[in-house]
C-alpha cells in the first residue's frame, strides 16, 4: 500500500478561497514534501517540510506537519484558476526497497 | 540552468516491443529517480541511479531496467512491453540524493502500448 494518502481525492472551490489537502502517512519519516502536477505534465515541488519541522510557508502555501498523528496538510489560501491541479505528498520511507513514496494526490478544481 | 529534460515525450509501441527512454538531470545533479505514473496505480518508483550505480529499486518486473553514464544522464529500458506497460514515465533529479533533498522532474514520457 502507498505510504502517503491524500484526502481529499478530488476537492472544488471557487477562486479566492482557500484550499485545504491533508496527507497520512503509515511509518516514520524524515521529512514530508508536497508536489503539484498540472494535467498529467512533470511534477512541480512546492515545499519539503522535515519531521522537526512543525509548520513552514511559502507565499501562499501554508503545510503543517504533525508526526504523532502522521500526517500532514497543505493550506493554499486565496486560491486562484492557475491553481487547478494534482497535489501530491511524497515521504522518505523505504518501503520494499523504494526511498520515496507517493500518495494517489488530490484534484484540485479552482473555478473562476 | 536548464530544467530535466526527457526523450521522447511521447511514445507508441506495440506489445512485445522494447523501448528506451532518456533523461538529461539538471547539470550538477548525480541522483537520478525514475517513476511510473498509470491512473490506476499513480506514482510509483522504479529505481534511483546514483553516480551509475542503482541505488535502490522498485517492486516492478525485471523487464523494467536502467543504467546512468558519466554524465549523470539515465536510460530507463522495458523489455517486452505488455499493454499494462502504458503509462507517463518520469525522471527526477537531484544533488545527491532523492530522499533528503528536493527532485526536480522532468515533463515526462507518454508511453502508450498497443
Amino acid at each position: 500500500s502507498q505510504q502517503g494518502e491524500e484526502d481529499p481525492q478530488a476537492l472544488s472551490i471557487q477562486e479566492g478561497e482557500n484550499a485545504t489537502m491533508n496527507c497520512s502517512y503509515k511509518t516514520s519519516i524524515n521529512n514530508l514534501q508536497w508536489y503539484r502536477q498540472n494535467s498529467g505534465r512533470g511534477l512541480v515541488h512546492l515545499i519539503l517540510i522535515r519531521s522537526n519541522e512543525r509548520e513552514k510557508h511559502s507565499g501562499r502555501l501554508r503545510v503543517t506537519l504533525d508526526t504523532s498523528k502522521k500526517s500532514s496538510s497543505l493550506l493554499i489560501t486565496a486560491s486562484r484558476a492557475a491553481d487547478t491541479a494534482s497535489y501530491f505528498c511524497a515521504t522518505d520511507e523505504a518501503l520494499y526497497g523504494q526511498n520515496f513514496v507517493f500518495g494517489p494526490g488530490t484534484r484540485l478544481s479552482v473555478l473562476p | 540552468k536548464a530544467g530535466v529534460t526527457q526523450t521522447p515525450r511521447y511514445l507508441i509501441k506495440t506489445r512485445g516491443q522494447q523501448v528506451t527512454l532518456s533523461c538529461s538531470p539538471i547539470s550538477g545533479h548525480r541522483s537520478v529517480s525514475w517513476y511510473q505514473q498509470t491512473p490506476g496505480q499513480g506514482l510509483q518508483f522504479l529505481f534511483e541511479y546514483f553516480s551509475e550505480t542503482q541505488r535502490n529499486k522498485g517492486n516492478f518486473p525485471g523487464r523494467f531496467s536502467g543504467r546512468q553514464f558519466s554524465n549523470s544522464r539515465s536510460e530507463m529500458n522495458v523489455s517486452t512491453l505488455e499493454l499494462g506497460d502504458s503509462a507517463l514515465y518520469l525522471c527526477a533529479s537531484s544533488w545527491i540524493t532523492s530522499d533528503q533533498e528536493t527532485q526536480y522532474f522532468g515533463p515526462g514520457t507518454r508511453l502508450l502500448v498497443l
